[in-house]
């Protein structure tokens, strides 16, 4: 298995434009989660999927962020308009329910700078 | 107050000794706890999990866990300089076992 796949890995906007990020977990995870890592906040939980559904985005920050999972082999995550305080790794990771101890497996990540 | 505090570091060993790396949490109905390791410029990889209260040893790495003092550590004995990475506590809320609330992170550094 290619583990969790993300795209692009880098990438660099202006203000103002939309984003969109891209990850395809592992096949047969039934767990998608999305997250932001910054030298200042850490590493924080966005918004995770289970089968396809939300089930928790209390921690995606403003409106301007949305996510969605179409199916069960993807998933985008969408800043419309970006900001410059939205610069930050954006992680993806999956997680298989037969999996006993909760293992989460990441992406590689997104850099994301915005101008 | 954080839910989970981690000293930033860097905690400097040298090489063969062992780091000791702590980290406590707030959310008393935590049930599961892990060890995360993040090289620089990389993702994180999951190291070490425990749920019982006591040590739980895998090959160089000890995951030690108190529920009553609300405490995780992790040990790396025979420290080399490729154990020099962000070790970061996640630990999961009492109201989900699927969402992982991860501390701010330790920097080691394994001197040659």
């Amino acid at each position: 298995d290619a583990g969790v796949i993300q795209s692009p890995r880098h990438e660099v906007t202006e203000m103002g434009q939309e984003v969109t990020l891209r990850c395809k977990p592992i096949s047969g995870h039934d767990y998608l989660f999305w997250y932001r890592q910054t030298m200042m906040r850490g590493l924080e939980l966005l918004i995770y999927f289970n089968n396809n559904v939300p089930i928790d985005d209390s921690g995606m920050p403003e409106d301007r962020f949305s996510a969605k999972m179409p199916n069960a082999s993807f998933s985008t995550l969408k800043i419309q308009p970006s900001e410059p305080r939205d610069s930050a790794v954006y992680f993806c990771a999956s997680r298989g329910d037969g999996n006993s101890y909760n293992e989460q497996f990441f992406g590689p990540g997104t850099r994301l700078t915005v101008l | 107050q954080k839910e989970v505090e981690q000293n930033s570091g860097p905690l400097s060993v040298p090489e063969g000794a062992i780091a000791s790396l702590n980290c406590t949490y707030s959310d008393r109905g935590s049930q599961s706890f892990f060890w995360y390791r993040q090289y620089s410029g990389k993702s994180p990889e999951l190291i070490m999990f425990i749920y019982s209260n006591g040590d739980k040893e895998d090959g160089r790495f000890t995951a030690q866990l108190n529920k009553a003092s609300q405490y995780v550590s992790l040990l790396i004995r025979d420290s080399q300089p490729s154990d020099s990475a962000t070790y970061l506590c996640a630990v999961t809320q009492m109201d989900s076992s699927y969402k992982l609330i991860f501390g701010s992170g330790t920097r080691l550094l394994v001197r040659p």
